[in-house]
């Protein structure tokens, strides 16, 4: 199956720092999907972004398809952004009904 | 709903009981989903339905593991006979379809005693 491989694992930052979170996949896809999972446990969806770039309010993302990766990015960090970051990608012979997620970025913003 | 609902948010069962979980998609969402989620890992796939029909339940790891969503909204994930590798947290999304983000549940944290 596919291979999810997020770096990097763990994160500490100053409240107010900017970070990059990156996903490499190992195969073509045609459903990524980045998420952030506070600490009370809830998944939370960040972006849906198989390619191209998009922008909410603090967070973007951009994932370059043929070169099989993603980025998040995170600017003006605040305690409420730890947790854990999850990217999840479906491959090309799914139907966008299996994603698989990979071990994801535990951060940890301080004041 | 506002959003997807679980429950209950936490179940300890003896070992060899049988629990069901149940999951209430976003209203009118067509795709739902079942994940597990064990300590320190990310979630992994279950089972997906789509309306009534269960299209895929190639991540259940045993014939212990049953799943049904029989008039298309509701789901319940039904788990027979329970053992200690079965403690993890259960994790239910829907979505509108295939090229649209999940939304997932809080979970109900399974703990087998």
């Amino acid at each position: 199956g596919i291979q999810v491989e997020q770096s990097p694992p763990d994160l500490i930052l100053q409240e107010g720092a900017n970070s990059t979170l990156r996903c490499n996949f190992s195969d073509s896809v045609n459903n990524l999907q980045w998420f952030h999972q506070n600490p009370w446990g809830q998944l939370i969806n960040l972006f849906y972004i198989p390619s191209g770039t998009k922008q909410n309010g603090r967070l973007s993302a951009t994932t370059v398809a043929t070169e099989r990766y993603s980025l998040l990015y995170i600017s003006s960090s605040q305690t409420t952004d730890s947790g854990v970051y999850f990217c999840a990608v479906e491959d090309l012979t799914g139907g966008g009904n299996k994603l698989t997620f990979g071990t994801g970025t535990q951060l940890k913003v301080e004041l | 709903g506002a959003g997807v609902s679980q429950s209950p948010r936490y179940k300890v069962a003896k070992r060899g009981q049988d629990v069901a979980l149940r999951c209430d998609p976003i209203s009118g969402h067509v795709s739902l989903f079942w994940y597990q989620q064990a300590l320190g890992q990310g979630p992994e796939f279950l089972t997906y339905f789509q309306n009534e029909a269960q299209l895929d339940k190639s991540g259940l790891p045993s014939d212990r593991f049953f799943a049904e969503r029989p008039e298309g909204s509701v789901s319940t994930l039904k788990i027979q006979r329970t053992q200690q590798e079965d403690s993890a947290v259960y994790l239910c999304a829907s979505s509108s379809g295939p090229s649209y983000g999940y939304t997932f549940g809080s979970g109900t944290r399974l703990t087998v005693v």
